[in-house]
């Protein structure tokens, strides 16, 4: 399961665009990347998840650059209620079974 | 999105006792449930694999007589702590992937205090 590296944490404040980035050097060709969000004391919540180029739904965007060595996760316009850590995994589900190993997350902490 | 439920969401047990979680899928069929535990300001840390029908698989350093997982039905798993001890105090989670397994979708967790 490839490594994924992540900042600790980062600081924001409302109305904001951020943008998350995540490195995964050794991501392999059946590998999907996929983001989660999770609050205290509740479980990872789905975000996205792609493949190559651009995913978008109603919550988020991704980047994924043509080598996907790296990812980025895009959040438009942060609302207080965004402030929680934010998890970058890569991995095969259909050789994996859905096997997930977390990294260390970010903790994003979204200012008035 | 599929909905993965948990029960209880939290349980204080004396040390010595046994604590069983479930895991439950909730409008989908699930072969393969996961199982973390999560420390206080930690990540999610994988326990084991539960498989429908069969033996769980074990993460490296997790003792599988201390906690027990049976996967009884393609809905249904369990978690059991055996002898509980005041280390085991933590957050436990599992998830459970859609048919194609592209996504896993977690429960809300379980809070276990053993005093």
């Amino acid at each position: 399961l490839a490594k994924t590296t992540q900042p600790i944490s980062m600081d924001s404040y409302e109305g904001q665009e951020v943008n998350i980035t995540c490195s995964h050097n050794n991501i392999a060709t059946n590998d999907y990347i996929t983001w989660y969000q999770q609050f205290p004391s509740q479980g990872p919540r789905f975000i996205i998840q792609g493949y190559k180029t651009k995913v978008k739904n109603e919550v988020a965007s991704l980047f994924i650059p043509a080598d996907r060595k790296s990812s980025t996760l895009s959040l438009p316009r942060v609302s207080l209620s965004d402030t929680a850590v934010y998890y970058c995994l890569v991995g095969d589900p259909y050789n994996q079974g859905g096997k997930l190993i977390f990294g260390q997350g970010t903790e994003l902490s979204v200012k008035p | 999105g599929a909905v993965v439920s948990q029960h209880p969401s939290r349980v204080i047990c004396k040390s010595g006792t046994s604590v069983k979680i479930e895991c439950r899928s909730l409008d989908f069929q699930a072969t393969t449930m996961f199982w973390y535990r999560q420390f206080p300001k930690k990540s999610l840390m994988l326990m084991a694999t539960s498989n429908e029908g069969s033996k769980a698989t074990y993460e490296q350093g997790v003792e599988k007589d201390k906690f027990l997982i049976n996967h009884a039905s393609l809905t249904l798993s369990t978690l059991t702590v055996t002898s509980a001890h005041p280390e085991d105090s933590s957050f436990y989670i599992c998830s459970a992937g859609d048919a194609d397994q592209e996504t896993q979708y977690f429960g809300p967790g379980t809070r276990l205090l053993v005093l």
